[in-house]
């Protein structure tokens, strides 16, 4: 079934320290999986993405790693700042079904 | 330029009206999206066109009628609106599914 289960619902680090999200999903066909940023009053945007045939991508202080046969993936921030606070979201692709579905969102707090 | 483009920003009416999303894309993409947030954040799709053409319908309810005049165009039409029905609603498009998703500023709707 198209489920994606995102942990924990609420993240609060102490700035400087890292973040890490996961998320689980399902169905073995998906083969794209985003993550967005939301921030206050604003629509999501994205931050990275990977691919089903890649184990792990990096941009700077963000990182995205894959594990295809635990179908779960996860979101890595380090050295965080206090502009990281925000929603984060995982999501996974269907080609075949021309959508994407969204985890439940994290809401990371960056403390001063 | 705003890559995609909703109106209005906030709505609020009274149960039981007629109301219109207008939502507009100037990056050429093939596909566009329209997803309803909740209270609790969770990001839930609700239909997906692709060259006008709509491919995925997720359970929503018929009072809810997506238009797409052209390629760059999704518009939606909400009837007899209920209580239930406030959330705040974002329009996205995508040149692909596997590929970067962009989402609008997000319709506050708010039913009295």
């Amino acid at each position: 079934g198209e489920n994606v289960e995102q942990h924990p619902s609420t993240l609060s680090v102490q700035e400087g320290d890292s973040a890490v999200i996961k998320c689980t999903y399902s169905d073995s066909a998906s083969n794209y999986f985003p993550w967005y940023k939301q921030e206050l009053g604003k629509g999501p945007q994205l931050i990275i993405d990977i691919r089903s045939n890649v184990g792990e991508k990096k941009d700077q202080r963000i990182a995205v790693t894959l594990n295809k046969t635990a179908k779960h993936f996860s979101l890595h921030i380090t050295e965080t700042q206090p502009e990281d606070s925000a929603v984060y979201f995982c999501a996974e692709g269907y080609s075949s079904a021309s959508k994407i579905i969204f985890g439940s969102g994290t809401r990371l707090s960056i403390r001063p | 330029d705003t890559a995609v483009s909703q109106t209005p920003k906030y709505l609020v009416t009274q149960m039981g009206n007629d109301k219109s999303i207008k939502c507009e894309q100037n990056l050429g993409h093939d596909t566009m999206y329209w997803y309803k947030q909740d209270s609790k954040k969770f990001l839930k799709i609700m239909f997906s066109y692709n060259n006008k053409e709509l491919i995925i319908n997720e359970t929503v309810p018929n009072r809810f009628s997506p238009k797409s005049p052209d390629k760059a165009h999704l518009n939606l039409h909400i009837n007899s609106l209920e209580l239930g029905d406030s959330a705040v609603y974002f329009c996205a498009s995508s040149q692909r599914v596997e590929g970067e998703a962009f989402f609008g500023q997000g319709t506050r709707l708010t039913v009295v």
